[in-house]
């Protein structure tokens, strides 16, 4: 199983502000990159997929991918209370996916 | 509606009794994929198949079995070897299993033993 490590939370932030969330592979084969978000109790919902080098944004999220260095990044702007969740980085390992850990985010008013 | 369903939504198991989870997907996917979570950690698979009739061991597979008769279907029994099962199970599918395909999960199934 190749690996996939995500920065140890929890993470606090304030309402209003960035969080940012990071995550390393092991795989430099890799080619295609997720961001799920996880209420407590719930199951994972996709946020966003990159695949290409760069930023990729949608709405108040931003994924950042540097394969040279092996790390994919997530950007969360304008922090909401409903934000608070756990995020998972899942990475291709052929044609299943591994996932990180998880970082918890508290966006707290 | 199109999407995935798991059940039950809660499962309680003896000691040395075998269950069997329920993923039933109508998005005409032809991956499906069973993971374990538990508490504080990431996702784990247990097993996946890219088409009917086909599957593959994931990364924890010993104490689980699969089947994949119809397309739609893809249930997980959780066998008496299986030392450990209190965990939270997911169910997914992709559309075809290639590399690009993002995988949408059910609701889970929380599986206690007692």
């Amino acid at each position: 199983q190749k690996e996939v490590e995500q920065n140890s939370g929890p993470l606090s932030v304030p309402e209003g502000a960035i969080a940012s969330l990071n995550c390393t592979y092991s795989d430099r084969g890799s080619q295609s990159f997720f961001w799920y978000r996880q209420y407590s109790g719930k199951s994972p919902e996709l946020i966003m997929s990159i695949y290409s080098n760069g930023d990729k944004e949608d709405g108040r999220f931003t994924a950042q991918l540097n394969k040279a260095s092996q790390y994919v990044s997530l950007l969360i702007r304008d922090s909401q209370p409903s934000d608070s969740a756990t995020y998972l980085c899942a990475v291709n390992d052929d044609y299943k996916l591994s996932f990180g850990a998880g970082t918890t985010v508290t966006v707290r008013a | 509606d199109g999407g995935i369903t798991q059940s039950p939504k809660y499962l309680f198991r003896k000691e040395g009794q075998n269950v069997t989870l329920s993923c039933e997907q109508n998005l005409n996917h032809d991956a499906m994929y069973w993971y374990r979570q538990d508490p504080g950690q990431g996702l784990r698979l247990i097993y996946y198949s890219q088409i009917v009739n086909d599957f593959q061991k994931g990364d924890i597979a010993e104490g689980y079995s699969v089947s994949r008769e119809k397309k739609e279907s893809f249930p997980l029994t959780v066998t008496s070897a299986q030392k450990n099962p209190t965990a939270f199970y997911l169910c997914a599918s992709s559309i075809q299993g290639a590399l690009r395909d993002t995988q949408y999960f059910g609701p889970g199934t929380r599986l206690t033993v007692l």
